[in-house]
C-alpha cells in the first residue's frame, strides 16, 4: 500500500496571504489528522477528520481550517499567514476498529516558510 | 488532560552500546502509548506500540519498550545501538475513549550514535 502522501512538499508564502496544503490517507483510512511541528513548540495537534466531519480540535486560532471529501482526502488552510506559521505540517491517517481509533501514519510533512 | 515528559532532549551514545530514552505521561483515563522516530527532513515513522496485551513491545529493528502502568512510564531500550539509530525519538499517547484521534507528545530525544 501507498503511503501517506502530502503536497507540496515545500511552500514558501508572504505575510498575510493564504495557503492550503493537501493530504491523502493511506487506502482505506477514513482518518485524517493535522500537526504543526516548530522547535519552538514541538508537535502539536490540529485537528482531526473522519467522514468528513471535524471530530477533534486542537488550540489553535481559527485561521487555521481544513476539511475531508469523500475520498478521505484533507485539505488544510491557513489565511493571514503570520512569521509565526512556519513549520513542518504533518497529516497523519488511521484505520478506524471496532473499539477505537489505532495507530496514526504520518506523511513527509510540508514545510511552510512565511517571510 | 494528558502530558507526555522527555526528561532527555539529547542522548549520545557509542556504537554497540545499549540506550534507554526516558518517557513519562500522565493521564486521567486509560491511554494508548507509542514511540515515533523522526529523520532529518522526514515525517514520523512508527516504531513502537502498546495497545493493550503484553506491557513488552518489540520493533523489528531491534527496540523495545515496556509499560509500567504503575509508574506511568513507555521508555525505549535497544541493547546495542547503531549508527543509523541517529535520529529523534518522539513519545506519543493518545486516549482510548472519548472518540477520535489526537496523539498528545513529547519533547523529543535526539539520540546521537557516535563512532
Amino acid at each position: 500500500k501507498a503511503g501517506v502522501t502530502q503536497t507540496p512538499r515545500y511552500l514558501i508564502k508572504t505575510r498575510g496571504q493564504q495557503v492550503t496544503l493537501s493530504c491523502s490517507p493511506i487506502s482505506g483510512h477514513r482518518s485524517v489528522s493535522w500537526y504543526q511541528q516548530t522547535p519552538g513548540q514541538g508537535l502539536q495537534f490540529l485537528f482531526e477528520y473522519f467522514s468528513e466531519t471535524q471530530r477533534n480540535k486542537g488550540n489553535f486560532p481559527g485561521r487555521f481550517s481544513g476539511r475531508q471529501f469523500s475520498n478521505s482526502r484533507s485539505e488544510m488552510n491557513v489565511s493571514t499567514l503570520e512569521l509565526g506559521d512556519s513549520a513542518l505540517y504533518l497529516c497523519a491517517s488511521s484505520l478506524e476498529l471496532a473499539g477505537g481509533p489505532r495507530e496514526q501514519y504520518f506523511g513527509p510533512g510540508t514545510r511552510l516558510t512565511v517571510t | 488532560a494528558q502530558s507526555v515528559t522527555q526528561l532527555d532532549s539529547q542522548v549520545p551514545v557509542f556504537e554497540e552500546a545499549p540506550v534507554e530514552l526516558r518517557c513519562n505521561y500522565s493521564s486521567s483515563v486509560s491511554v494508548y502509548l507509542f514511540w515515533y522516530v523522526q529523520y532529518p527532513n522526514q515525517g514520523l515513522q512508527l516504531l513502537l506500540k502498546y495497545l493493550s496485551g503484553s506491557t513488552l513491545v518489540e520493533s523489528i529493528n531491534g527496540f523495545e519498550a515496556e509499560f509500567n502502568k504503575s509508574q506511568t512510564s513507555f521508555h525505549l531500550r535497544k541493547p546495542s545501538v547503531h549508527i543509523s539509530d541517529t535520529a529523534e525519538y518522539f513519545c506519543a499517547v493518545s486516549h482510548i475513549t472519548g472518540g477520535g484521534n489526537k496523539l498528545t507528545f513529547g519533547t523529543g530525544t535526539q539520540l546521537k550514535v557516535e563512532l
